[in-house]
């Protein structure tokens, strides 16, 4: 079974501009959530979308944003980008439903902005 | 702030040595504890769960602890090898939202040949 799948894995970006990342979750896999890791700040949640509706939120601002699509697969995008946006970006895709399903992460996007 | 803290950032042991990893928490109402190992350019992978009513979970060479009155995770690594070497986190769930993992800052696990 192929893992979760992350494109680009590397990005540069300018100041101001945005981009969006993609995220293939697992064959059947109805939940993916995004996560933001920089050495900083450790990994923080960003959301979490389940059959295609946000389910879970973290406290980013309203430039990050996502959505997902009826075959599970993810994007997120960041506008107006800002230097502090710099991180690997990781999304994990579960099962989803209720209870605890494990998680499965991606290697993750590598975002530089400058 | 961080509520799933780490009290070591490294940790260096011997090969063939147990390791013993440490988290502390804040929030009584967790449900699930995981711990994740992140090696360089990679995602982090799953290693161990424990749920919140239970204080003790052991997988293949990993033992996990849960001390609910101090509010203290620990992951333990028998006969630590080579390919042990990774940044390790532990993760909290709150409330049930399952998709959100509130990770600690990380331990850095260094296995000396």
């Amino acid at each position: 079974k192929a893992g979760v799948t992350q494109t680009p894995r590397y990005l540069i970006k300018t100041r101001g501009q945005q981009v969006t990342l993609s995220c293939s979750p697992i064959s059947g896999h109805r939940s993916v959530s995004w996560y933001q890791q920089t050495p900083g700040q450790g990994l923080q949640f960003l959301f979490e979308y389940f059959s295609e509706t946000q389910r879970n939120k973290g406290n980013f601002p309203g430039r990050f944003s996502g959505r997902q699509f009826s075959n599970s697969r993810s994007e997120m995008n960041v506008s107006t980008l800002e230097l502090g946006d710099s991180a690997l970006y990781l999304c994990a895709s579960s099962l989803g439903g209720t209870g605890f399903y494990e998680q499965y992460f991606g290697p993750g996007t590598r975002l530089t902005v400058t | 702030g961080e509520s799933v803290g780490l009290h070591l950032p490294t940790l260096s042991v011997q090969e063939g040595d147990n390791s013993i990893i440490n988290c502390a928490y804040s929030n009584s109402a967790s449900d699930y504890f995981i711990w994740y190992k992140q090696e360089s350019g990679k995602g982090p992978q799953f290693i161990i769960d424990i749920r919140s009513n239970m204080d003790k979970r052991q997988g293949q060479r990993v033992t996990v602890l849960l001390n609910k009155t101090v509010k203290h995770l620990s992951l333990q690594i028998a006969a630590t090898q080579p390919g042990d070497s990774a940044v390790y986190f532990c993760a909290e769930i709150r409330g049930g939202s399952q998709g959100n993992l509130i990770f600690g800052k990380g331990t850095k696990l260094s296995v000396k040949p």
